[in-house]
């Protein structure tokens, strides 16, 4: 059984610029969600993919995009970047329908730098 | 409405207990979870406690919740160095599809 992996595990982009994320979800899950931990926060969720659409979001605007693969590996696209959006951005794999916390995993973040 | 807050920091001497305290708003709430976060590594999932019930202990983790106060808070006995972490209360309920509302987390010193 392998964990959820996040790639890359650092990335730093400019102002303006658009980026993608990567989160292989844990075997068996079927859910995905992505969260933004700004420095010094807790974790704020973006929104959550489950059978490839889109299902759930906090208050992040459109220019936060994502996607689910069939194979439930997920992409998290921000484009336009802002300087705020410099923060470690989160994966968590679950299966759909259950509790949020004690079935769900989180992979080590994507720390992303906006300059 | 939603929000999550706790104490920045909390310091305590290795061998002591440490209680991490947690206020919460939204009653309808139906789990509350205790997670663990390290320099470099991901969100670790300590413990959790279902709305009904008051108090859950596994090993050196005790959850106490208090309803009435919207109140919760984590003893963790016997503190060790490898305590060390930032603690994150947060909670989930089913109208939002059981989706994770966190504290800003409280970062546990420990004193030798």
């Amino acid at each position: 059984e392998t964990g959820v992996t996040q790639s890359p595990t650092h990335l730093i982009k400019t102002r303006g610029q658009q980026v993608t994320l990567r989160c292989s979800s844990q075997s068996g899950h079927n859910t995905v969600s992505w969260y933004q931990q700004a420095l010094g926060q807790g974790p704020q969720f973006i929104f959550q993919y489950y059978r490839e659409e889109e299902n759930g979001r906090g208050n992040f605007p459109p220019r936060f995009s994502g996607l689910q693969f069939p194979n439930y590996s997920s992409e998290l696209n921000v484009n336009a970047l802002e300087l705020d959006d410099s923060a470690l951005y989160l994966c968590a794999s679950s299966l759909w329908g259950r509790r949020a916390g004690d079935e769900q995993y989180f992979g080590p973040g994507t720390r992303l730098t906006v300059t | 409405g939603e929000d999550v807050e706790q104490s920045l920091f909390l310091s305590v001497r290795e061998g002591d207990s440490s209680v991490i305290n947690c206020t919460y708003t939204d009653s309808s709430s139906t789990y509350l979870y205790w997670y663990k976060q390290e320099p470099g590594a991901g969100l670790q999932l300590l413990t959790y406690i279902f709305s009904n019930m008051d108090m859950k202990q596994d090993q050196r983790l005790t959850v106490l919740l208090n309803k009435k106060d919207k109140h919760l808070s984590l003893r963790i006995a016997d503190t060790q160095t490898g305590d060390s972490a930032i603690y994150f209360c947060a909670e989930s309920y089913m109208d939002s599809n059981y989706q994770l509302i966190w504290g800003a987390g409280t970062k546990l010193i420990i004193k030798p």
